[in-house]
């Protein structure tokens, strides 16, 4: 089975911070993405990256950068972080053969900025 | 445009009666079609995936979902609810050719003991 793994599951962070999420999937992937999800607003996509160094703006990229050093690492980072950053971050990994590839998840990270 | 669109926002069923969730899609070509769960705090779990080989696709936990390409449908069902199928699930279309996975919105389902 394919692990997605989040580095933190609940984060408090203050205002103005630099903040690191980490994600490492296990099955040699070759897209990772980053999502979050807020009540009411669903799934919105942040970054992806199709291959290590490469990376794409997903629909909600300001306010975020994302790191891809290695294939199994994926890194989303907040530059300085403000409250509207108050939300459930998602990383996942899929195959790049296929169209009918799904997403794999991780357990997701909880982010409260104060 | 890709689209989704999951017609209930909540469904409320009682243990032991059927489930069912609907989905349509809107699509230019021939998509590819997921059915996700989440439970509170977690992350989507894979319920299936529809791969073009057969239109109906049985998934884990007794789900199954049928692809109606004349209806753009992607329903999901489930014979006989159960407690632990209480969670919020989304249907999701991934567009040909890219990278871009489109989620619904959800349905939130709760069972009644």
């Amino acid at each position: 089975d394919v692990k997605v793994t989040q580095s933190s599951r609940y984060l408090v962070k203050r205002t103005g911070e630099k903040v690191f999420l980490e994600c490492v999937q296990d099955m040699d992937h070759e897209n990772m993405f980053w999502y979050r999800q807020d009540p009411g607003l669903g799934l919105r996509l942040i970054y992806f990256s199709y291959d290590v160094k490469m990376k794409e703006k997903g629909d909600i990229p300001e306010g975020y950068s994302v790191s891809r050093e290695k294939k199994e690492r994926f890194s989303l980072i907040l530059e300085s972080a403000s409250t509207n950053q108050t939300s459930m971050y998602l990383c996942a990994s899929s195959k790049s053969a296929g169209n009918n590839s799904p997403l794999h998840f991780g357990n997701g990270t909880r982010l409260t900025v104060t | 445009a890709q689209s989704v669109t999951q017609l209930d926002s909540h469904v409320s069923v009682s243990e032991g009666t059927p489930v069912l969730l609907r989905c349509n899609y809107s699509s230019s070509y021939s998509p590819s079609l997921f059915w996700y769960v989440q439970h509170p705090n977690k992350g989507l779990q894979l319920l299936l995936k529809y791969t073009s080989a057969a239109t109906l696709v049985k998934g884990i936990n007794g789900f199954e979902a049928e692809f109606k390409k004349s209806e753009t449908s992607f329903h999901l069902t489930k014979p006989s609810a159960h407690m632990s199928d209480a969670a919020e699930y989304f249907c999701v279309v991934r567009t040909s050719g890219t990278y871009k996975y489109i989620f619904g919105t959800g349905t939130r389902l709760k069972v009644l003991a």
